[in-house]
């Protein structure tokens, strides 16, 4: 079965560049999110889109921005990249209709930053 | 503000025994309460989903209960196996579709054989 694709899966930039990390969700799903986990946490979440539109927003640096594109898509976009960025990002997806609640993750892109 | 609290950050058991792993939450009432398995730099993989109108869940060797007085969920593995070693997280949203996940601590279990 298809599932969710991520990339690129490793990324190592320097501080104040910039970064753009993309997320292929399963074909027929609608809504795309995206979490960030550091070392030995939880996953946190960043943003979401439904539809291609903005659906929710937590705990996402103004540094950041993203959107989901015609094809559901999406696109993460970092810039001025901090040390504290470095993390393992993980993009989800969930079927269209809002009646199946449960997420697939991709495999993450780990962003190092130095 | 809201709280999960995963009340083992490790723990340890003897294989073909049961692992039950406690998600507890405070500040929050969820309507849907759901266990992940994570592996190392790996992304986390849906195991089960649970209502906030069901005492109990069954998949396989798998089995989650749901209490909403306690704000309590129970994520147990019978018969467990090495390959069962993982870090397992609960995760909640409101129920409304399409909504983030707000996740616990995480446990990270392991399987002795």
């Amino acid at each position: 079965a298809a599932g969710v694709i991520q990339s690129p899966r490793h990324l190592i930039k320097e501080k104040r560049e910039t970064a753009t990390l993309k997320c292929y969700p399963i074909p027929r799903h609608d809504t795309v999110y995206w979490y960030q986990q550091g070392p030995g946490q939880d996953p946190q979440f960043l943003i979401s889109f439904y539809e291609k539109m903005q659906s929710d927003k937590g705990s996402i640096p103004d540094r950041f921005s993203a959107q989901q594109f015609s094809d559901y898509h999406s696109e993460l976009n970092m810039s001025s990249l901090e040390l504290g960025d470095s993390a393992l990002y993980f993009c989800a997806s969930s079927p269209a209709g809002g009646h199946s609640y449960e997420q697939y993750f991709g495999p993450g892109t780990r962003l190092t930053v130095t | 503000s809201q709280k999960i609290e995963q009340n083992s950050e490790a723990l340890n058991i003897q294989e073909g025994k049961t692992a039950t792993l406690t998600c507890n939450y405070t500040n929050y009432s969820p309507a849907y309460l759901q266990w992940y398995r994570q592996d190392p730099g790996r992304g986390p993989v849906f195991l089960l989903l649970i209502r906030e109108n069901e005492k109990e869940k069954r998949k396989e060797r798998l089995k989650v209960t749901f209490d909403t007085t306690l704000k309590q969920s129970l994520f147990h593995i019978t018969a467990s196996q090495p390959a069962d070693s993982a870090t397992y997280l609960c995760a909640l949203d409101r129920g409304f579709g399409n909504e983030k996940l707000t996740f616990g601590t995480g446990t990270r279990l392991t399987i002795i054989p």
